[in-house]
């Protein structure tokens, strides 16, 4: 599976909008991009995943760059409860699906 | 509809006992999945079932750790013996298989092992 970078750490404002990058250079052409969160002491959530073309749900936007080598998830209005740890992980799916997680990004969110 | 359910939640040992976690599937998961959580990283694959098959064990510590999933529901995980560096939380997640949602993983709340 496609290694997965990411920023240690981020901030941000209630209500205001959060961008949470993720580079996955050796992505191949049949991996997906899948986002899950880890609120303290919970298991990892889903949050979203795709492809090639952007995609939203009720949690959050997923924009995936052109070349697919980056992606970032949208969270449009952050709240206290968004606080979590946000990992990116790419893989091929299929009937052997797992998930290789890396640290991740741990997201505050001040009030 | 019920979540993954694991038990114990908390559980303390010394080092060189042995100990069992076990986990439920949301009903109808034919793939069960089993994490190492360390402190301040993200989770690792331990082993993967489908039904009562192992798909991927490929990162089991096969001298200490066992599991089973005997009737392709629930799931043991076994550690025996522990050592200082197996404290951790253990993660139990589920999947749907063949179905447009098996790329979702459901995970339970997790057994967070001390060994002293």
């Amino acid at each position: 599976d496609a290694k997965t970078t990411q920023p240690n750490s981020m901030e941000s404002n209630e209500e205001e909008p959060v961008h949470l990058p993720c580079n996955h250079s050796t992505i191949s052409g049949t991996d997906y991009i899948h986002w899950y969160r880890q609120l303290p002491s919970q298991g990892p959530e889903y949050v979203i995943h795709g492809l090639t073309s952007n995609v939203n749900n009720r949690m959050a936007s997923l924009a995936i760059a052109e070349d697919r080598k980056s992606s970032t998830l949208i969270l449009h209005r952050a709240t206290l409860r968004d606080a979590a740890v946000y990992y990116c992980t790419v893989n091929s799916g299929g009937s052997n699906y797992k998930l290789t997680f890396g640290k991740g990004t741990l997201l505050t969110v001040n009030p | 509809e019920a979540g993954v359910a694991q038990s114990p939640r908390y559980k303390i040992i010394e080092k060189r006992q042995s100990v069992a976690f076990w986990c439920n599937p949301i009903s109808g998961h034919a793939t069960l999945y089993w994490y190492q959580q360390i402190l301040g990283q993200g989770p690792k694959l331990l082993i993967q079932f489908q039904n009562n098959g192992v798909v991927d064990d490929s990162q089991l510590p096969k001298d200490r750790f066992s599991a089973e999933r005997l009737k392709g529901v629930d799931s043991t995980l076994k550690i025996q013996p522990a050592k200082l560096e197996d404290s951790a939380v253990y993660l139990c997640a589920s999947s749907s298989f063949g179905t447009p949602r098996s790329y979702e993983q459901y995970f339970g709340p997790g057994t967070r092992l001390t060994v002293t």
